[in-house]
């Protein structure tokens, strides 16, 4: 069964602290992997997509990285801010499907510390 | 702002009774979908739209009903709403059905059946 595994399942960090969230999949085919913010009470917002050539990519102060023989993902965030505090999803999508197949992770949810 | 406008944002509703979760996109984007989101549980596709005047079955479609009448809105109904359909309700929409465009997110309805 294509699922996706993320940990941890929370964290707190101070404020101005580096993390790295954790994304492992067994979704086949395998077409691209996204890593979502979602801000409680809001919906999902994209960070990155990455297809199985990429090995990185950055949105400011958030890297996401893709190893697509180990189906592993990272996002790492540096300089943490309060307002990074939220849930962080990562999808992957299962190849060109009727209706895109996206499998969702059960996000890690952060919490930014003053 | 160019996005999804979801109506209501929460609502209590009593079991047996309907209810239709409203969502529109001003993006001119093909595809949208119905997701709910249940703690500790990923995101789960309902049913999608690929264009107007087609639908289709995601995941967990039973006891739930959508119509594409045009290209902006994509409503979904309960027909008689059941305690197990208490949960949160995102609506979403790409440019294209498949796999290589972002989803762009409502910010969702909080629906409580009791």
């Amino acid at each position: 069964k294509n699922q996706v595994e993320q940990s941890p399942q929370s964290l707190i960090i101070l404020e101005g602290k580096n993390c790295t969230l954790q994304c492992n999949y067994t979704v086949s085919p395998f077409s691209n992997l996204r890593w979502y913010k979602q801000d409680t009470g809001r919906g999902p917002v994209s960070l990155t997509i990455m297809t199985f050539s990429e090995n990185t990519k950055s949105n400011g102060r958030y890297t996401a990285t893709l190893d697509a023989d180990t189906k592993q993902s990272s996002l790492h965030i540096t300089a943490s801010q309060l307002s990074d505090s939220a849930s962080y999803i990562c999808v992957v999508s299962e190849g060109v499907g009727s209706q895109g197949n996206l499998i969702f992770g059960k996000g890690t949810k952060l919490s930014v510390k003053p | 702002t160019a996005g999804i406008t979801q109506a209501p944002t929460s609502q209590i509703l009593a079991a047996g009774r309907s209810m239709t979760l409203r969502c529109t996109q001003d993006m001119r984007h093909n595809a949208m979908y119905w997701y709910r989101q249940d703690l500790g549980l990923g995101l789960r596709l309902i049913h999608y739209s690929n264009t107007a005047g087609t639908t289709g079955k995601g995941e967990v479609p039973d006891g739930y009903s959508v119509s594409r009448a045009n290209t902006d809105d994509f409503p979904l109904t309960l027909a008689s709403a059941v305690p197990s359909q208490t949960s949160v309700y995102f609506c979403a929409s790409s440019a294209s059905l498949g796999t290589g465009g972002g989803y762009t997110f409502g910010s969702g309805t909080r629906l409580t059946v009791v």
